[in-house]
């Protein structure tokens, strides 16, 4: 079994400053592991994801994320925020080896103000 | 353009009635999902199909069923909606099983049981 941890419930930044959500998973077997972005009222939607190679995933809007295989950690950043950035954002991580469900983090509220 | 649907988008019912949510997907895909979104839980999985006729418990399926007998669709149904079932479900596809294919969410319906 997996699970997901995001510590952060709520990430205040003001725009264009950088920003890190931050995720931490744990897992007995090896893991895919993914990030989607919820705007306001809509469903999920993939920013990025890590499957192998290069630990640094680069993703849609900007975002990046780098995979840390020794602390568990798969950690969301973007060097300069915007007002449509706005949203909430999952990690979430499948196994490998376990077909195609997902167990997701309990989400990130980022907030960009003026 | 394909897409994912789901109706409706919002849904107020009473303890005790039978709902059921659709879910349409115009992609072919042949894994279909269902989630319930809740307030410091993120996304858990309900139930989900690898395709026609196959469907499989998620970690919260207590008290719902689906049932899959095409492609393209994949209904919730709640035999006996109870109070602690109001949230926000998603229904989510894929095209494979393998743990590397991206799931593509609908919009959510919102659920309200009294």
């Amino acid at each position: 079994a997996q699970s997901v941890t995001q510590l952060d419930s709520q990430v205040p930044v003001f725009e264009e400053a950088p920003v890190e959500l931050r995720c931490n998973y744990s897992s007995s077997v090896s893991v895919y592991l993914f990030w989607y972005v919820q705007y306001p009222n809509q469903g999920l939607q993939l920013l990025l994801k890590y499957l192998s190679g290069s630990t640094l995933v680069k993703g849609i809007n900007g975002f990046e994320a780098e995979f840390n295989k020794s602390q568990t950690s798969f950690h969301l950043r973007k060097p300069s925020v915007h007002i449509s950035d706005t949203a909430e954002y999952f990690c979430a991580v499948s196994d490998t080896g376990g077909g195609n469900k997902l167990t997701f983090g309990t989400g990130t509220q980022l907030k960009v103000e003026l | 353009d394909a897409e994912i649907t789901q109706s409706p988008r919002h849904k107020i019912t009473e303890t005790g009635r039978q709902v059921t949510l659709a879910c349409h997907q115009t992609w072919n895909h042949n894994n279909m999902f269902w989630y319930r979104q809740d307030l410091g839980h993120g996304l858990r999985l309900i139930h989900y199909s690898y395709g026609v006729q196959d469907t499989n418990k998620g970690e919260v399926s207590d008290g719902y069923s689906v049932s899959r007998s095409n492609t393209e669709d994949l209904p919730l149904t709640l035999e006996s909606a109870a109070s602690s079932q109001t949230s926000v479900y998603f229904c989510a596809s894929s095209k494979g099983t393998s743990a590397t294919d991206t799931q593509y969410f609908g919009p959510g319906t919102r659920l309200t049981v009294l």
